[in-house]
């Protein structure tokens, strides 16, 4: 099965940008999606199709995907982004569908 | 405005089969071309997709746990259904459903609106 793989924990200063990654064999022929999730709520959807935002996300938040590695950042870090964040794939193949979420990275800000 | 709510039991015995019922607020799913999925999250881990329903009554379920999960849907009821059968304590986690969007042209590959989940917890 596909598997995403993420970095545990990242931490960044206010202000500062974070860049939050997202392995996976050849990711960058699949859609990317990211997922902000505060302790004790459900997960929130920040960024879909690599690159766009869903109405009421800030213009903070951006996503790339090429290759092996997808990235979601976060620029001008707030103390109201630190969580946990998913990134997700669709894989599917003629026996089996599948939606893939990462291992998760939990950011701290500083 | 949409919103999903999962109901059902906070406690199960293991062997026992659980049913969670998700219903749907703000959107028809007789009318409203769209997908309801199951995802379940572990204490600590990552969200892991269950299985997914259409309004065309498309199904679909992770090959892992295929045979214990049944989906279904009643649209009269604006409601998802999920039984899963055999529960054991590995089961324990959060489970949410959560809405997949679609245009006339296909279906988004995401979830854009999430219940609020609901703890369930496998023991005796």
């Amino acid at each position: 099965s596909y598997v995403l793989t993420q970095p545990p924990s990242v931490s960044v200063a206010p202000g500062q940008t974070a860049r939050i990654t997202c392995g996976g064999n050849n990711i960058g022929s699949k859609s990317v999606h990211w997922y902000q999730q505060k302790p004790g709520q459900a997960p929130v959807l920040v960024v879909y199709d690599d690159s766009d935002r869903p109405s009421g996300i800030p213009e903070r938040f951006s996503g790339s995907n090429s290759g092996n590695t997808a990235t979601l950042t976060i620029s001008r870090v707030e103390a109201g982004d630190e969580a946990d964040y998913y990134c997700q794939v669709w894989d599917s193949s003629s026996d089996h569908v599948l939606y893939v979420f990462g291992t998760g990275t939990k950011v701290s800000v500083l | 405005q949409v919103t999903l709510k999962e109901s059902g039991p906070v406690l199960v015995k293991p062997t026992e089969t659980l049913t969670l019922t998700c219903t749907v607020s703000g959107l028809s799913l007789s009318n409203a071309r769209m997908g309801v999925s199951w995802i379940r999250q572990p204490p600590g881990k990552a969200p892991e997709w269950l299985a997914h329903i259409f309004s065309n009554d498309e199904k679909a379920y992770t090959t892992s746990l295929k045979s214990r999960l049944t989906i279904s849907k009643d649209t009269s009821k604006s409601q998802v259904v999920l039984a899963m059968t055999n529960m054991d304590p590995v089961d324990t986690a959060t489970y949410y459903c959560a809405r997949i969007g679609c245009t006339s042209t296909g279906c988004y590959t995401h979830f854009d609106y999430w219940g609020q989940g609901t703890l369930v917890t496998v023991s005796s």
